[in-house]
Formats: C-alpha cells, structure tokens, sequence
C-alpha cells in the first residue's frame, strides 16, 4: 500500500529536549516536504527535499532542522524544542514539486501532535 | 495580506443542497491549484486539481478565474460524509516549490 508513515504519532516531551519525527514514503517520490498546522494559520512548510542530499528552507523552518540522506527517509530533528513548537506537524511527499504548470499530488502522512511543555 | 484566502465559515447546509466556496489569491504569477479536503485531526487528502477549464468530478466542479484571482469549488447534492475542511492550495510559477495553503473552508452537513 502507498503511504506515508510518520513516527510518533504523539509526543509531549520538555524544553530542550532534543526530538526527531520520522517520515517515511514507499512511493519513491522525490519530493518530500514538513508542515506544521497551528489553529488559525493553516498549514505551513517547514522545509522541502527536492531529492537526496537537496533541501531548502520553507516559509517558517527556524528551529527545525532536515535531513535526506535517503529517498524514502525525511527525519525532522528540534535540537531544542520550544513551547511555540507545540504544534500538528505533517509530512508529505510528491512525485514531483509542485511546479509551475504542473502539479502532482502531495500525499500527507497521518500528522504527529507535538506538545512542548 | 494573506497570500490565500478562504472564509473559514462553517457553512451549515442540509443534506442535499448545493454549497458553494471561494478561495482568493493575491500574487498573478500563481499557476497550480488545487483543493484538499482534511477531516478533524487527519491528513489533507487532494481532492480535486484545478484546471483554467474548470473540472468537474461526480458532484464536485472546481473553476478557476485568473482575471478575478479566485478558485471556486462547487458541491452538488451535500452528503453527510462532505462534512470536513476544504483547503484551497496554491502554488507560485518560477521555480517556487513551496505551496501556500489557506486556512481552509468549514463545512457542516446536517441531516
């Protein structure tokens, strides 16, 4: 079955405390990509992966780092997590970024509700 | 000025009738579109892509209109299952690989 897994699902952890949320996808997509949604302000992007070795900053990636040393692997890593990080964060991937003239689907992992206390 | 914007509602509409959203966008260079659907505390699922020929897909039709800024998505005959978020997606021309999202249309179909 195609899908994205996230790892964990939930997670209440202290300031400071260093996290990563995994993320997975079985689709070999290249693009793959880290939201978060707070109430009232949509989703947002944290950042993007356009394939292996290739990231950039979305519209709000401080605090937040990436890696992509595989295709199908997309950790998000708080080297130190703050309250304001409490937040309903998505992964997703895409066959392709969402380019001009183009537009693939953008298949969204199941989210991992993260409370910084 | 939020660069996508959607009436965050909730559109309380009977089962059966038509319901009707708009989403605006500020920036003309935009050039893919798309609505998504997300249930309480769930993943966005695309729902529908929008095309400048307008889409139709069994009861839902999305049509977009550059000269005003604005995609619409369009529900005929409101089931109980359509009750969820519509999030309206936009994506910039020139290279842009980060999608705006808006903060999503509220629908409620009751019986």
């Amino acid at each position: 079955e195609a899908q994205v897994t996230q790892n964990p699902r939930y997670l209440i952890t202290v300031t400071g405390k260093k996290l990563t949320v995994t993320c997975s996808q079985n689709m070999n997509h290249e693009y793959m990509s880290w939201y978060r949604q707070d109430p009232g302000l949509g989703l947002r992007q944290i950042y993007y992966s356009m394939n292996v070795e290739v990231t950039d900053k979305g519209d709000v990636p401080e605090g937040y780092k990436v890696s992509r040393k595989e295709k199908r692997n997309f950790p998000l890593i708080l080297e130190s997590p703050s309250p304001n990080q409490t937040s309903l964060y998505f992964c997703a991937s895409s066959l392709s970024p969402l380019v001009a003239g183009g537009g693939d689907t953008q298949y969204f992992g199941p989210g991992t509700r993260l409370t910084v206390l | 000025r939020k660069e996508v914007e959607q009436d965050p509602g909730p559109f309380n509409v009977p089962e059966g009738a038509t319901v009707a959203f708009n989403c605006t966008y500020s920036n003309s260079a935009s050039q893919s579109f798309f609505w998504y659907r997300q249930d309480c505390r769930k993943e966005p699922k695309l729902l529908m892509s929008v095309y400048s020929s307008g889409n139709e897909d069994g009861r839902f039709t999305a049509q977009l209109n550059r000269a005003s800024q604005y995609i619409s998505l369009l529900i005929r005959d409101s089931k109980l299952s359509d009750s969820a978020t519509y999030l309206c997606v936009v994506n910039l021309s020139g290279g842009s690989y980060i999608p705006t999202f808006g903060r999503g249309t509220s629908l409620i179909v009751h019986p």
